[in-house]
């Protein structure tokens, strides 16, 4: 079973649409998670922090279930411009620590 | 404030020859990490250094190593170069490692 996975997708999804993204983790120790948007031959660029208690960023809202072993990344009101991959990074302990990467979603907002 | 940034943009090397990349972490952060990424592909961890010494290595041969100077900058250095070393390969910076990382431009490598 790989550390993180998500859906590859791609997600087709008209503008105005409210999307998920899930990601699960393997390692229950896993401390810290985070999503981030990686546009075409760019570097991924920080989205922002999922903490234990869901937090949200304008249109953006993050989630973390520790029993289930997944996080959550909702976007409301798609814009066109959300069109990007989108990565979750999970700090997993393997020997110390290391930053594990999903493979990332591919969203795409259609007008 | 400078972000992450590295340094060749583009490197292009033959297969068997050497290459060295270049990262220089956000002011105040002791942590860079190290990804590849291949075309199409997610990033592989390749190596994470903390306060100039490695913490931790991902499934890499040994031709992959680096090293972390004493301002926190980093080098990695590929050896024996082989076509499938051909990525995109990405320096972070953090502050700690449980802490969220910013990621520079990266640096495109081609071997032919």
């Amino acid at each position: 079973r790989k550390e993180v996975e998500q859906d590859p997708g791609p997600f087709n999804v008209p503008e105005g649409a409210t999307v998920a993204f899930n990601c699960t983790y393997s390692n229950s120790a896993s401390q810290s998670f985070f999503w981030y948007r990686q546009d075409c031959r760019k570097e991924p660029k920080l989205l922002m922090s999922v903490y234990s208690s869901g937090n949200e960023d304008g249109r953006f809202t993050a989630q973390l279930n520790r029993a289930s072993q997944y996080i959550s990344l909702l976007i409301r009101d798609s814009k066109l411009s959300d069109s990007a991959t989108y990565l979750c990074a999970v700090n997993t302990p393997s020997g110390t620590y290391k930053y594990i990467f999903g493979t990332g979603t591919r969203l795409k907002v259609l007008a | 404030e400078a972000g992450v940034t590295q340094s060749p943009t583009h490197l292009i090397k033959t297969r068997g020859q050497q290459a060295t990349l270049r990262c220089s972490p956000i002011s105040g952060h002791t942590s860079v990490y190290w990804y590849q990424q291949a075309l199409g592909l997610g990033l592989q961890f390749l190596l994470w250094y903390d306060e100039g010494e490695e913490r931790n290595r991902g499934n890499f041969p040994p031709r992959f190593s680096g090293r972390q100077f004493p301002n926190y900058s980093s080098e990695l250095n590929v050896n024996a170069l082989e076509l499938e070393d051909s990525a995109l390969y990405l320096c972070a910076s953090g502050i700690r490692q449980d802490t969220e990382a910013f990621f520079g431009q990266g640096t495109r490598l081609t071997v032919v």
